[in-house]
């Protein structure tokens, strides 16, 4: 596609529900980021994949965050048992990685709102 | 670890202004350093990229700066328009820690007509 696509654009869940998050990435891009804002906030990252694999999760807060980008395009971040404090801005970005790191493209972010 | 800063958190100034916004970080190891823009309720729009080894980038009304080892960036915005409004955030991508961007938590922008 042309740039990045996130859906849904809104999730509104109710605290311990599941919720999936879904990130189509710039076609031909290798590495793909997912980043979670608060309002007010600069994008925090969360978990960074360089084709199907998670090259660095370190700042997936907890257990009960996950992602998965199995045929390394298309990513998903799974959130189990949502509490209040995981409503935020979801922003996934993508990249070509070449020689060194390529520009970020990000989407338009899926906002997470748990009651 | 790194922290990045952007000064001033929030700015309002008449339109035709040229402007300066600041971006400081405390890790000079880095491969590059991005400015965005984010419009309310929206996703981030990459305005300009640095690498480490360049000094500044132009593109139309906007030029980047960079000076690494000080670990400091601006972006200058000439003869401002109200919809230049919006949040801009600068971000470093580090060598040290993967291929994650730091980000500042951004400069809040208002241009009155």
């Amino acid at each position: 596609g042309a740039g990045v696509s996130q859906t849904p654009s809104n999730k509104v869940t109710e605290k311990g529900k599941y919720v999936e998050l879904r990130c189509d990435p710039i076609s031909g891009h290798t590495a793909l980021y997912w980043y979670r804002q608060s309002l007010g906030q600069g994008p925090e990252f969360l978990i960074y994949f360089q084709g199907t694999g998670a090259a660095d999760d370190s700042g997936l807060p907890n257990d009960r965050f996950f992602a998965v980008r199995p045929e390394g395009s298309v990513s998903t971040l799974k959130i189990q048992r949502t509490e209040r404090g995981d409503s935020a801005v979801y922003l996934c970005a993508s990249s070509y990685y070449g020689t060194a790191p390529g520009e970020l493209f990000f989407g338009e972010g899926s906002r997470l709102t748990v009651l | 670890k790194q922290e990045v800063t952007q000064i001033p958190a929030a700015l309002s100034v008449p339109e035709g202004e040229n402007l300066v916004l600041n971006c400081s970080f405390t890790d000079s190891a880095i491969y590059n350093l991005q400015w965005f823009r984010q419009d309310p309720g929206k996703g981030l729009t990459s305005l300009l990229l640095i690498q480490s080894s360049q000094r500044e980038q132009t593109s139309g009304r906007l030029n980047a700066s960079l000076d690494k080892s000080s670990g400091r960036s601006t972006l200058y915005i000439a003869a401002s328009q109200p919809g230049d409004s919006a949040t801009y955030l600068c971000a470093v991508r580090q060598r040290e820690y993967g291929n994650k961007l730091v980000f500042g938590a951004g400069t809040i922008l208002r241009v009155k007509s």
